[in-house]
């Protein structure tokens, strides 16, 4: 079955510090979207992307998806407290769709 | 934006008896539906997919008979935990979408403890 895997697992930055996570599909998506879940939480929806090569900004996150529809990256310029999360990539594949295993952003004060 | 709604939120129940969650979009026609289950500290991992009218298509590895999933309407799919365990004690989540390719949106997410 189709695999979604996302990299680093966890990371801790200090607040300032830029951060980015990974998403790999073994296969061609036709859409990534991304989510934040916080603990607790459900998954929020941050941002779809269907285009080959898409760049999409949202202040001061940046999601790119790959030129193949097979990658995707999230990342987030000076991060601050609130930006404490799980972030999730979840690939598409109409009627399929799995999430990445998830980045844990930590941010120090 | 689209909300979906989940109920309960919470939910304990004795070992070897059946729960059933709801999953139902309010503002929108769920062609579609997803539900997941999410262990701490885990990714979530997707159990079946629902489609309106049809039978559910189960993700290698989920019982079919213990996981029954409904979705009898637009606007409403059920998962029912039959003879539940202790082991099935986790966080289900259920999503939803007009149609392929659109914005998927989640619940709140259900807590099952089986004691």
């Amino acid at each position: 079955g189709q695999q979604v895997m996302q990299i680093p697992q966890y990371q801790h930055v200090q607040e300032g510090e830029d951060f980015t996570t990974y998403c790999n599909s073994s296969t061609t998506l036709s859409n990534i979207q991304w989510y934040k879940q916080r603990p607790g939480g459900h998954p929020v929806f941050l941002i779809q992307l269907v285009k080959s090569g898409e760049v999409k900004k949202q202040k001061r996150l940046t999601f790119q998806f790959g030129e193949a529809k097979k990658n995707s990256s999230l990342h987030i310029t000076a991060t601050q407290t609130t930006d404490v999360g799980t972030y999730f990539c979840a690939g598409d594949n109409f009627n399929k769709f799995y999430f990445g295993s998830g980045t844990k952003l930590n941010v120090k004060p | 934006g689209a909300v979906v709604s989940q109920h309960p939120s919470w939910v304990i129940c004795k070992s070897g008896t059946s729960v059933k969650i709801e999953c139902r979009s309010l503002d929108f026609q769920a062609t579609t539906m997803f539900w997941y289950r999410q262990f701490p500290k885990q990714s979530l991992m997707l159990m079946a997919t629902s489609n309106e009218g049809s039978k559910a298509t189960y993700e290698q590895g989920v019982e079919k008979d213990k996981f029954l999933i409904n979705h009898a309407s637009l606007t409403l799919s059920t998962l029912t935990v039959t003879s539940a365990h202790p082991e099935d004690s986790s966080f289900y989540i259920c999503s939803a979408r007009a149609g392929p390719g659109n914005t998927i949106y989640f619940g709140e997410g259900s807590w099952l403890t089986v004691v």
